[in-house]
């Protein structure tokens, strides 16, 4: 398996700018998730999904923050605008219905100046 | 989200040591305690796990010690090695592909010294 694929890995965007995360669970995971990681706050979980559908978006900070699973292979968290404060780590990961074990990606670390 | 209070935030241990990480948790519910390391730079990863029908789980120098009517759980390593230098969270859930995804402690920041 190829595991979890998140891109950029790195971006430097200016304040007020769109930025879109991208993600490729692994092949045959049913659950994606979106977590960030900030010093302050550890691991947050932003948003999931199961089947490509959205299931709990309770911890998307603001409306500021989107995503969408369009396909099976494929989601993308978006901020419009950014801003500063959203400097972080972005986490996809996945999972499949039968099993406990979350796989993540290896971020993609975003700095908003 | 129930929280999952982790300590220390950070621990230094020296080489050869026993490095002790301590979470707590809230909801009775959760039935599977995962503990996940991450290297700079990489996401985190499974690296052990334990369900509350059992006290321990031993996994070569890693070892979950587990408390229910505590509701607390541990991580020991034996022997630490600066291999193991590295972030460790704790997490807390539901068992049997669960629809929630893990609450996460906010993290351990382990140095072992050579």
């Amino acid at each position: 398996d190829a595991g979890v694929i998140q891109s950029p890995r790195h971006e430097v965007t200016e304040m007020g700018q769109e930025v879109t995360l991208r993600c490729k669970p692994i092949s045959g995971h049913d659950y994606l998730f979106w977590y960030r990681q900030t010093m302050m706050r550890g691991l947050e979980l932003l948003i999931y999904f199961n089947n490509n559908v959205p299931i709990d978006d309770s911890g998307m900070p603001e409306d500021r923050f989107s995503a969408k699973m369009p396909n099976a292979s494929f989601s993308t968290l978006k901020i419009q605008p950014s801003e500063p404060r959203d400097s972080a780590v972005y986490f996809c990961a996945s999972k499949r219905n039968s099993g406990n074990t979350i796989y993540f990606g290896e971020g993609s670390w975003l700095t908003v100046v | 989200q129930q929280q999952v209070k982790q300590s220390p935030q950070s621990l230094i241990v020296q080489k050869g040591g026993i490095s002790i990480i301590n979470c707590a948790y809230e909801n009775t519910a959760f039935d599977y305690f995962p503990w996940y390391q991450q290297f700079p730079g990489k996401g985190p990863a499974l690296l052990i796990a334990i369900r509350p029908d059992v006290s321990e789980k031993k996994e070569g120098r890693f070892t979950i010690s587990f408390n229910k009517s505590a509701k607390q759980f541990s991580l020991h390593i034996m022997d630490s090695q600066p291999g193991d230098s590295a972030t460790y969270f704790c997490a807390a859930g539901l068992s049997g592909g669960g629809a929630d995804g893990l609450t996460f402690g906010k993290g351990t920041h382990l140095i072992i010294q050579p």
